[in-house]
């Protein structure tokens, strides 16, 4: 039973391109995080949603946009796409926002812009 | 101050080896504090959680030193399967954005033979 997944597992395309990545989760979790692993191994989060509504948004650029058609699903749409997007991308899942929630991570889509 | 930071390793080490991890965070008000492994290419999983009073799951032993700001992880008699990246993670305090984990960038533990 996959509690977080994610598609495609690997996405690779050109320059300019728009592209996105599902992200699932079965647990019944209330909050849903996508996280940006870059090539020095650097874990860093971009958004999180908690009952379809925005909590965290970083200052990532606005051709990043979340969407979340329910409680288990957030996507991530990315627009003109640039090299420096390449990354490994993780969606997460906590029961709620809170202190000692355990996140879940999916397994990650590796992004690879040319 | 990074807001996490870590030695970066690797730290190679035979089987059976003992081996410490350290940590240090830079908001003195954060409120908990995680490790978590990362096998090569997958995702992020939690090892365990870090408690005051100190905590000790098997073979793992993890402390918090709050005056300090300073995190450890202690792995005894180390097995080839705990070969991995060992991410510190903290949660900023409340009035920030809860949830929103903040990840040093690991520890690399290779275990050889």
């Amino acid at each position: 039973d996959t509690a977080v997944s994610q598609t495609p597992k690997y996405l690779v395309t050109q320059m300019g391109n728009d592209k996105s990545i599902k992200c699932e989760q079965n647990l019944g979790h209330d909050t849903m995080y996508w996280y940006k692993q870059d090539s020095k191994k650097f874990l860093k989060i971009m958004f999180s949603y908690n009952n379809k509504e925005l909590i965290i948004n970083e200052t990532v650029p606005n051709r990043f946009s979340p969407k979340s058609p329910d409680k288990a699903h957030l996507n991530l749409h990315i627009n003109s796409l640039e090299l420096g997007d390449s990354a490994v991308y993780f969606c997460a899942s906590s029961r709620r926002a809170s202190d000692y929630n355990e996140q879940f991570f999916g397994p990650g889509t590796r992004l690879t812009v040319l | 101050r990074k807001e996490v930071e870590q030695d970066p390793g690797p730290f190679n080490v035979p089987e059976g080896a003992t081996v410490a991890f350290n940590c240090t965070y830079s908001n003195s008000a954060s409120q908990s504090f995680f490790w978590y492994r990362q096998d090569c290419r997958k995702e992020p999983k939690l090892l365990m959680s870090v408690y005051s009073s100190g905590n000790e799951d098997g073979r793992f032993t993890a402390q918090l030193n709050r005056a300090s700001q300073y995190i450890s992880l202690l792995i005894r008699d180390s097995k080839l399967s705990d070969s991995a990246t060992y991410l510190c993670v903290v949660n900023p305090p409340p009035g920030g954005s809860q949830g929103n984990l903040i990840f040093g960038k690991g520890t690399k533990l290779s275990v050889k033979p």
